[in-house]
């Protein structure tokens, strides 16, 4: 299982772009990388998965390099509503059970 | 219209006594999950189960059970409750081959008194 390693938080201010880094260095070939969003007292919520290069949502982008060490969670012009933890999370498209949350990165979103 | 549903939303309780968590997802999935998040915030994988399989955490204490009467719902009953059973639970579902995307509950905050 790909070890993962992510800031454990991060500050912004309103209006910023907020770049979360997310580190899977032995991320294997058939694993894709997937990014979870949990506000308190709530489930996690599913952002954006991707496998290669760059991915593009409503909400979020996510950044892949060619070696797939590591990916970039990008958030555009971050509110205060999007104080929350993010997870970065590495696996198979198949793999529901081998699901592995660790410990997030909680960001704070400043006035 | 909420796609996975948990009851209760709280659950207080003394030590000793068996309780349920009900889950219910209108999302057509073909899979649900049971997770534990504890205090410090790690999530962890309790049980995975679609009408074929049921996969369980080694882990996971057998004094917890899923029970899916069908493919829509799994509860989570937990017999002789503990201290350290305290904790929110959080049910999820997915779809196909695509497990990876799970959709949550609001999740369940259990008090083991």
């Amino acid at each position: 299982l790909a070890k993962i390693t992510q800031p454990i938080s991060m500050d912004s201010y309103e209006g910023q772009e907020v770049n979360i880094t997310c580190s899977h260095n032995n991320i294997a070939t058939n694993d894709y990388i997937t990014w979870y969003q949990q506000f308190p007292s709530q489930g996690p919520r599913f952002i954006i998965q991707g496998y290669k290069t760059k991915v593009t949502n409503e909400v979020a982008s996510l950044f892949i390099p060619a070696d797939r060490k590591s990916s970039t969670l990008s958030l555009p012009r971050v509110s205060l509503s999007d104080t929350a933890v993010y997870y970065c999370l590495v696996g198979e498209m198949g793999g529901g059970f081998k699901t592995i949350f660790g410990a997030g990165t909680r960001l704070f979103v400043k006035a | 219209d909420t796609a996975v549903s948990q009851t209760p939303k709280y659950l207080v309780t003394q030590m000793g006594n068996d309780k349920s968590i009900k889950c219910e997802q209108n999302l057509g999935h073909d899979t649900m999950y049971w997770y534990k998040q504890d205090s410090k915030k790690f999530l962890k994988i309790m049980f995975s189960y679609n009408n074929k399989e049921l996969i369980i955490n080694e882990t996971v204490p057998n004094r917890f059970s899923p029970k899916s009467p069908d493919k829509a719902h799994l509860n989570l009953h937990i017999n002789s409750l503990e201290l350290g059973d305290s904790a929110v639970y959080f049910c999820a579902s997915s779809q196909g081959t695509a497990k990876n995307i799970q959709y949550f509950g609001a999740g369940t905050r259990l008090s083991v008194l």
